[in-house]
């Protein structure tokens, strides 16, 4: 069965600072892709980038990026330069072959302060 | 732009009654979704339809039921709400079409407080 894990429930970070949010994954397929996804407190999920399994090049979008770690089943992303308005729920998720379901974990809360 | 629709953001329920949420999509996506969103858990998938009047179960759909009737709705039905129903909804849609991320769009979420 696939699997997400986020170990980090709260992370803080200074405004400017760069940051790591941990996601690993747990999957016998060879064919996948992962997600990683933003919620402000208004609640409205926003897709920030994706990572598919035979992607040779880490993902990046902006101060966005993705660390991929195929071997050790991690999709860490990383947030360079943060802004207050990165402040946010941050969720990592994955769809497997064949199926169009995404499962996700159980979400990191970022806090970015002055 | 895109957009997925959540008929209510907010509702209040009392336990038994009959709870329609609706979903309207305007991207012709084949894919639909709804999860359900409760702190410490994370998003967990209920039901999907991957096409009209298709339909099947993620990994909590006991106590709830779906509907798809046209390509651009879909709703999720709780034929006697419960208080452990009581939760934010989210619902989703994706193309199928090859190319690009696959990603889910979602909507704005519909909290659900049963009494």
């Amino acid at each position: 069965a696939q699997k997400i894990t986020q170990t980090q429930p709260g992370m803080f970070v200074q405004e400017k600072e760069a940051v790591t949010l941990d996601c690993t994954y747990d999957t016998s397929d060879q064919s996948y892709g992962l997600f990683w996804y933003k919620q402000p407190s208004s609640g409205e999920m926003i897709f920030l980038i994706y990572q598919g399994s035979y992607d040779e090049q880490n993902a990046t979008e902006g101060r966005y990026s993705l660390n991929f770690q195929k071997a050790r089943k991690s999709a860490n992303l990383v947030i360079s330069a943060s802004q207050l308005g990165d402040s946010a729920m941050y969720f990592c998720a994955m769809r497997g072959p064949n199926t169009d379901k995404l499962i996700f974990g159980t979400g990191t809360r970022l806090q970015v302060f002055p | 732009d895109v957009k997925v629709t959540q008929s209510s953001r907010y509702l209040v329920k009392r336990t038994g009654e009959k709870v329609f949420l609706e979903c309207v999509q305007d991207m012709d996506h084949e894919n639909m979704f709804w999860y359900r969103q409760d702190p410490g858990l994370g998003l967990r998938l209920i039901y999907f339809s991957y096409d009209v009047k298709m339909k099947e179960k993620g990994d909590i759909p006991e106590g709830y039921s779906v509907s798809r009737e046209k390509k651009e709705r879909f709703s999720l039905i709780l034929e006697s709400a419960s208080t452990n129903q009581t939760s934010m909804y989210l619902c989703a849609s994706r193309t199928r079409r090859q190319g690009g991320t696959g990603e889910l769009f979602f909507g704005e979420g519909s909290r659900l407080t049963v009494l």
